[in-house]
């Protein structure tokens, strides 16, 4: 079926320090991948997406690459800040058939100063 | 700020008591969406609506959960005869698209 796995947290980076958090999914057709990031406190909101491969999503210093390759769709950042500290979810919407967007369990980043 | 609004935040319930929650989205958007996300999961998939019809269901859906949405605008989940099992935050998201903006969540408590 169609699924999203994304690494287990937490992650527990120092300041400057470079981002990975690893998402690959399975899904029939041509799914459109996105990171949704939550602050401490707050819901959740868009952070990134790419709709075709090969495309990159980026902002607010975040880049992944759609990889239709490899199934992935990875998170990185160059430099994390304190600021960056939540939880961060891996997402695939445009699924064969279905409207829903399906997301992955998330992954919890600490950034220490 | 029109955001995506949730009532109420909280609901503390007994077992076997119905609660209905609601869901004012963006004015624009066209599409609503309900999920549910417990604690260390990610937001699962309940049910989809565009403008006022209910277009997808998950199966993993109990018949006691029910939604709706009249007139395409605001939207209410009702679950009846709760169980323990139910306790969970369930969160509302609208969009124009396949973009999703979401509300806070209504944290629910099955006593």
């Amino acid at each position: 079926g169609n699924s999203v796995t994304q690494m287990e947290g937490p992650v527990t980076l120092s300041e400057e320090a470079f981002l990975t958090i690893n998402c690959t999914y399975t899904a029939t057709g041509y799914p459109s991948l996105f990171w949704y990031v939550q602050y401490p406190g707050e819901g959740l909101q868009l952070l990134l997406k790419a709709t075709k491969a090969d495309d990159k999503g980026s902002n607010k210093g975040f880049e992944a690459t759609y990889r239709k390759e490899t199934t992935s769709f990875h998170l990185e950042k160059g430099s994390v800040q304190v600021s960056d500290s939540a939880v961060y979810f891996c997402a695939l919407s445009g699924i064969t058939g279905g409207f829903k967007t399906i997301f992955g369990a998330g992954t919890r980043l600490f950034v220490k100063a | 700020d029109t955001g995506v609004s949730q009532n109420p935040r909280h609901k503390i319930t007994k077992r076997g008591q119905n609660v209905t929650f609601r869901c004012d989205p963006i004015s624009e958007h066209n599409r609503l969406y309900w999920y549910r996300q417990t604690l260390g999961q990610g937001p699962e998939f309940l049910t989809y609506f565009q403008n006022e019809a209910q277009l997808e269901k998950s199966r993993l859906l109990s018949d006691r959960f029910s939604a709706e949405r009249p007139k395409g605008s605001f939207s209410t989940l009702e679950i009846q005869r709760t169980e323990q099992g139910d306790s969970a935050m369930y969160l509302c998201a609208s969009g124009p698209n396949e973009k999703l903006f979401f509300g806070s969540g209504t944290q629910l408590s099955v006593l």
